[in-house]
């Protein structure tokens, strides 16, 4: 069975940093590319994110609204992804979710793992 | 970005009955349409992808159509697992967007 479990969420406050993780199982990590997706009050579904597999450079592309705060990593020894949340803004709380991707992009997201809460906040 | 509307935004339906989701894209996005059901608590979960194609384990209650810039999914004879919010994700265009969504709320 395919599963994906993120981690990480807390509470944070604005500027501040956070790490999440999402660990996969039931599929071969490295071939995938892999994305989060966040849910927030003020934009509902939003793609955050992906980094592509090894075999298409391990590049990363972000969605405009986190160019630059925000960093994907992967380690396929550990079929583990993660996202880096710096400077943190109050506009980023909500549930974040991890997919599995592909690496050309044009793509579904399917599956999801059951997401992590970040709440930013003083 | 592209933007996707969905409409209605709440639709009653009593169970056993029909219900018909609309999402409209900007512009063309051929079939790169996916479908999501969503359920409090839970991620989203994939039902449709390339405008009209069932997910693995989506009962076949569920359909979908359309092309283009219009788009459809019927639920027909609504069960009470169906009443949960969809969202539809257009994966077209850069970067890949998704509608605000349609709850379907039971009558």
């Amino acid at each position: 069975e395919v599963q994906l479990v993120e981690s990480g969420g807390a509470l944070v406050q604005p500027g501040r940093s956070l790490r999440l993780s999402c660990t996969a199982s039931g599929f071969s990590f490295g071939d995938y590319a892999m994305s989060w997706v966040r849910q927030t009050p003020g934009k509902g579904l939003e793609w955050v994110g992906f980094i592509r597999s090894k075999a298409y450079g391990g590049t990363t592309q972000y969605a405009a609204s986190v160019e630059g705060r925000f960093t994907i990593s992967r380690d396929d020894s550990k079929s583990t992804a993660y996202l880096q949340m710096d400077s943190l803004k109050i506009e980023d709380s909500g549930v974040y979710f991890c997919t599995r991707d592909r690496s050309t992009g044009w793509y579904w997201f399917d599956p999801w793992g059951q997401g992590t809460l970040v709440t930013v906040s003083s | 970005e592209m933007i996707l509307t969905q409409s209605p935004a709440i639709l009653s339906v009593s169970p056993g009955e029909r219900a018909t989701l609309s999402c409209r894209a900007g512009q063309s996005i051929i079939s790169n349409l996916a479908w999501y059901q969503q359920k409090p608590g839970q991620a989203p979960r994939l039902l449709i992808f390339g405008a009209s194609n069932r997910a693995t384990d989506t009962p076949d209650r569920f359909s979908a159509s359309g092309s283009g810039t219009e788009f459809n999914l019927t639920i027909s004879g609504l069960q009470s697992e169906d009443f949960a919010v969809y969202y539809c994700l257009q994966y077209h265009k850069w970067p890949r967007t998704f509608g605000q969504g349609t709850k379907v709320e039971i009558k």
